[in-house]
């Protein structure tokens, strides 16, 4: 069974706007976490990651958030511009090199200008 | 920027043929991964190989397909008898000890 998804497949905004797409896991043992973007025709981009020790981590306009108590986790893109517009991706794996990374669904972000 | 590079970006094929897609991996990375995603889905694991064998992989990496690291730049995956519904995008991946995945662009196989 899927053991990563996503809350909605779809999430339209406004340029300028923040946007927060969520993904809640089911696995307990996953304790590393990736948000990727995937643009049409391409493959998926790393945006940013988040061990399970962590809470927050911020990148460029990005933060990822992570409840381990509900097994959420949270992408957060301030100021969202038309670049933005893609499908995201949440992934998790155990912290063990070389395993398999387990992606959900993917939302889809279109940011209108 | 290093990237993970992939060809062919197109391969079509006709049914019970072998294809064999490649991967360059990013230089100082270990471990190899590829990928699937068909059309409209998630994507999907396949096979991670560290070390000139495969670690772990999943129920759709069966008997017709198979991973080999020819040299050491390239990372190859070939499906020994495609089936129509082997068409998808196929990606590699590569990594180093612990770190973050990091995706070519793929390869778009159809199978007709």
């Amino acid at each position: 069974g899927e053991s990563v998804g996503l809350h909605l497949p779809t999430l339209s905004v406004q340029e300028g706007d923040n946007s927060i797409i969520n993904c809640a896991y089911s696995n307990s043992a996953s304790d590393y976490f990736i948000w990727y973007k995937q643009e049409s025709g391409k493959g998926p981009q790393f945006i940013i990651d988040i061990r399970s020790n962590m809470d927050k981590r911020q990148g460029q306009r990005v933060t990822v958030l992570l409840n381990k108590t509900v097994k959420h986790l949270s992408l957060q893109i301030a100021a969202t511009q038309p670049g933005d517009s893609a499908v995201y991706f949440c992934a998790e794996e155990a912290n063990q090199a070389g395993t398999a990374l387990i992606f959900g669904k993917g939302t889809t972000l279109s940011v209108s200008s | 920027e290093p990237e993970v590079t992939q060809t062919p970006s197109h391969q079509v094929t006709q049914m019970g043929q072998e294809v064999i897609l490649r991967c360059v991996p990013i230089s100082n990375h270990l471990y190899f991964y590829w990928y699937r995603q068909i059309l409209g889905q998630k994507v999907e694991f396949l096979v991670s190989f560290y070390n000139n064998e495969i670690s772990e992989k999943s129920e759709i990496f069966d008997d017709q397909f198979s991973v080999e690291r020819p040299d050491g730049s390239n990372f190859t995956l070939k499906i020994r008898s495609t089936k129509l519904e082997d068409s998808a995008m196929y990606f590699c991946a590569s990594s180093d000890a612990g770190g973050a995945k990091y995706f070519g662009p793929g390869t778009r196989l159809t199978v007709t």
